[in-house]
């Protein structure tokens, strides 16, 4: 099994619903996050989370929302999907110290109509 | 403000042949630096990962190398085969405990039968 899950991996939705990814991981890591992947732009980080009671904004945080429900889960929602939302996300763990290396899941395809 | 800046953006070769990617980043100080292979559609791979005290790692045909002083970091591909074909991204991590993790937009490499 796939140390970091996501969920869904396809989705379609129109602009104004209110969409949740979800992502869980097995790796027992602290250190969750959520990242964007435009092409030409690379990743860019919306919000990281160090533990439980630790979450963070990144650089582009606006119009998204987080939640770590437990250690395993970080979920992201969009309040009210805009198209260009549209994006394929990804989800990140990673353990701490100088080597720490982030292992990603899958990807989250997502079209906001 | 941090940057990462990778060069070429793309990168046509063919099958058999050695390729050298560069990296050049403003991240001072840092904690790492690591290379992720990105297969189309996939999340990102970890290749290497290197300290500031370290100036080169391989991962079988690939061979990372860093220059702290000139903050630069190339990754070379020896042999390439058609499965190389990807985006390769550079990633640097700073010190500080808000330092967010910047990613380089890529070079996608393209290896010809």
């Amino acid at each position: 099994d796939a140390d970091v899950t996501q969920t869904p991996r396809n989705r379609i939705t129109k602009t104004g619903k209110r969409i949740m990814l979800e992502c869980s991981q097995t790796k027992g890591h602290d250190r969750m996050y959520w990242y964007r992947q435009d092409p030409g732009l690379g990743l860019r980080l919306i919000y990281y989370s160090f533990d439980v009671k630790d979450i963070n904004k990144g650089e582009i945080s606006d119009g998204y929302s987080v939640s770590r429900q437990a250690q395993a889960k970080f979920s992201l929602s969009l309040e009210s999907a805009i198209p260009n939302q549209t994006a394929l996300y990804f989800c990140a763990t990673s353990d701490w110290g100088v080597k720490e290396t982030q292992y990603f899941g899958p990807g989250t395809r997502l079209l906001v109509l | 403000k941090n940057q990462v800046e990778q060069s070429p953006q793309s990168l046509i070769i063919l099958e058999g042949k050695n390729c050298t990617l560069q990296c050049n980043y403003t991240v001072s100080p840092f904690s790492n630096l690591r290379w992720y292979k990105q297969d189309t559609g996939r999340g990102p791979v970890s290749l290497t990962i290197m300290t500031f005290s370290e100036n080169t790692k391989s991962n079988g045909r690939y061979t990372a190398t860093l220059d702290a002083d000139t903050k630069q970091s190339s990754l070379h591909i020896t042999a390439s085969q058609l499965s190389d074909s990807a985006s390769y991204i550079c990633v640097v991590t700073g010190t500080n405990r808000d330092d967010k993790i910047i990613f380089g937009k890529g070079t996608r490499l393209h290896i010809l039968p």
